[in-house]
């Protein structure tokens, strides 16, 4: 089966925090792709990152960083110095193929001033 | 370029009537999809078509109808809502091959069945 975890339904913190957004996964394709995208208050849905599953690397985006492991099929997403404008729910999802995308049921993230 | 839009943003339906949500994309993109989100529940595949003249089925497409008639123009259908289909309806592109890997979405369809 394929599926998209997201543990965390909500988390809040204060601005200027450090937050990770926790993602697990499960497939049993050896080829597969990773993203998160984020929905702000205002609806849509914007694309982050994605990785594929022979990429192993982290990577940094100015306060954002993404680290996927393999090993425990995770992909978690940090916020370092968390900002008001960072409140949206996050969602993580898997991509077997065009029309194999699975989405994580969402982490609403709160950012107090 | 506009993007992914999708027409009308709003929309309040009595069970029973019907109704065609219209999504353009002007990426010249091959794949389409809708999804619909619902609380706790992410976004689900309801359809989606791989080129101009293609439907299949998604995840969830029972009491839902797709055209694509056009390349640009992905079609949903609701012949009879029910309240079940109240929901946030998002539609998206992607390309072919390793361009097309993320998709682009549009700014969604808030539904409302009475």
């Amino acid at each position: 089966a394929q599926k998209v975890t997201q543990a965390q339904t909500e988390i809040s913190v204060v601005e200027k925090e450090d937050v990770t957004l926790d993602c697990v996964y499960e497939t049993r394709d050896t080829t597969y792709y990773l993203f998160w995208y984020k929905q702000p208050p205002s609806g849509e849905l914007v694309f982050l990152i994605r990785r594929n599953s022979f990429d192993e690397q982290n990577e940094i985006s100015g306060r954002y960083s993404w680290n996927f492991q393999k090993s425990t099929s995770s992909f978690n997403f940090t916020i370092t110095a968390s900002q008001v404008v960072d409140s949206a729910v996050y969602f993580c999802a898997l991509r077997r193929n065009f029309n194999k995308f699975y989405f994580g049921s969402g982490t609403k993230l709160n950012v107090k001033p | 370029n506009a993007g992914v839009t999708q027409t009308p943003k709003f929309r309040v339906l009595k069970t029973g009537q019907s109704m065609t949500l219209l999504c353009a994309q002007d990426m010249n993109h091959e794949y389409m999809y809708w999804y619909r989100q619902d609380p706790g529940m992410g976004l689900r595949l309801i359809h989606y078509s791989v080129g101009e003249g293609t439907t299949a089925k998604g995840e969830v497409p029972d009491g839902y109808n797709v055209s694509r008639l056009k390349k640009q123009n992905f079609l949903l259908g609701l012949e009879s809502a029910a309240p079940s289909q109240t929901s946030v309806y998002f539609c998206a592109s992607s390309d072919t091959g390793q361009a097309g890997l993320e998709q682009y979405f549009g700014p969604g369809t808030r539904l409302t069945v009475t």
